[in-house]
This record gives C-alpha cells, sequence and structure tokens, in this order.
C-alpha cells in the first residue's frame, strides 16, 4: 500500500465550479500534512498547510481527519488559474522528517 | 533572493556516462534535499542533508552520491547513468523540515 494515495484524476470542471480532492496517508504517526500545487513542468510550491481543526485560504478549504488518515482540499469558486495538479504531501519522523508526496490530482478547470 | 537555482535545467546522456547536478540556495538554509520525478508518480527522496557536513541516503539512493561542504551548495552526482535514472530531478531546501522550497528542476534523459 503506497504511504500517501490520492486520485490521479483528471478532474475536467466547468469555472465557478467547486472541486473537492481527497488523500489517505498510511502511517498513523504522520505529524503534519500539506497541499502542495505543481504547475505543468514547473517546481513544486506549498499551497496550504493542513491543520486538524481545518483551515481556509480564500477559496481553499483543507481538512484533516487523524481518525480516518483522510485529508481533503476543496476548491471554491474555481478559475482557470487553479488548473494544476495538487499534491497531498505528509511529514513523517523518519528520514529527517522527510515529506511523502502523493503522486497527485490533475485539476482542468475550463471555460 | 534567488531562492534555490538548480544547472542545468536540461541534460541528455548516454548509458554509463557521469555527471553532477549542482544546486545552491541563498536563503542560508539548513535542510537539503534532492528528489527525483518520474511520470504519473510522486516525489521520491535520494538524499539529504540537515547541514553542512552532514548528508543521509532518502528512499532512492542507489546510482547516486552526494556532498555538503557549504551550507548554500547541494550538488548530485550520477556515476554510472543508466536509463532509469531518466527522470526530473529537483532540489528542495527549508529552514525547519517544513515548508520546502523547490528549484525548477533538471529534466535528465538518460539512452
Amino acid at each position: 500500500r503506497k504511504e500517501v494515495e490520492q486520485d490521479p484524476g483528471p478532474f475536467n470542471v466547468p469555472e465557478g465550479a467547486t472541486v473537492a480532492f481527497n488523500c489517505t496517508y498510511s502511517n498513523s504517526a504522520s505529524q503534519s500534512f500539506f497541499w502542495y500545487r505543481q504547475d505543468c513542468r514547473k517546481e513544486p510550491k506549498l499551497l496550504m498547510s493542513v491543520y486538524s481543526s481545518g483551515n481556509e485560504d480564500g477559496r481553499f478549504t483543507a481538512q484533516l481527519n487523524r481518525a480516518s488518515q483522510y485529508i481533503s482540499l476543496l476548491i471554491r469558486d474555481s478559475k482557470l488559474s487553479d488548473s494544476a495538479t495538487y499534491l497531498c504531501v505528509v511529514i513523517t519522523m523518519e528520514y529527517g522528517n522527510k515529506l511523502v508526496f502523493g503522486a497527485g490530482t490533475i485539476l482542468r478547470v475550463k471555460s | 533572493n534567488a531562492g534555490v537555482t538548480q544547472t542545468p535545467k536540461f541534460r541528455i546522456l548516454k548509458i554509463g556516462q557521469s555527471m553532477t547536478l549542482q544546486c545552491a540556495q541563498d536563503m542560508n538554509h539548513n535542510y537539503m534535499y534532492w528528489y527525483r520525478q518520474d511520470p504519473g508518480m510522486g516525489l521520491k527522496l535520494i538524499y539529504y542533508s540537515v547541514g553542512a557536513g552532514i548528508t543521509d541516503k532518502g528512499e532512492v539512493p542507489n546510482g547516486y552520491n552526494v556532498s555538503r561542504s557549504t551550507t548554500e551548495d547541494f550538488p548530485l552526482r550520477l556515476e554510472l547513468a543508466a536509463p532509469s535514472q531518466t527522470s526530473v530531478y529537483f532540489c528542495a531546501s527549508s529552514k525547519t523540515s517544513y515548508e520546502q522550497y523547490f528549484g525548477p528542476g533538471t529534466r535528465l534523459t538518460v539512452t
């Protein structure tokens, strides 16, 4: 079983739509969680951290469910510029607090 | 700040050749990392360093070597290139072990 699993998509949505991505992780000792965004042929960049209480940044909302080992990202009012691959990232103590990356979910927002 | 820089951007190697991928950061970060990203896969950690003079293996270190003689530089060496090393290589750095800043990547093809 992969440490971090994501639905690869692609999710094809119209502008203005609300879209949700899910991610599951296998290591119950994982301690920190993030969503990174990666544009085509570019480097990953941090989008937001994920906290147990949930957190919101503008149109983006991230949730963590430790009991189910599940992370989600909700994007409201999708923009064309949101088209990218969204990477679910988990930190464990192994390998110097390494980041474990999911393979990513592709989002395509169309006009 | 230039952030994290990587050279070269692209490279084609023949099987058995050697090369060094360069990575430098100007943010005075202690932590530095090398990842590879294969199509449809998450980023895999090759090597990491928690400070000058300290390096350790990640998840997929075979066929690679690193050194960290200064805080700024973290070169990755491929000794005997193999087709399985065809990938996109990302270097990253972080102040703590959490948010990582990535370089633009090196696209390597081994034929």
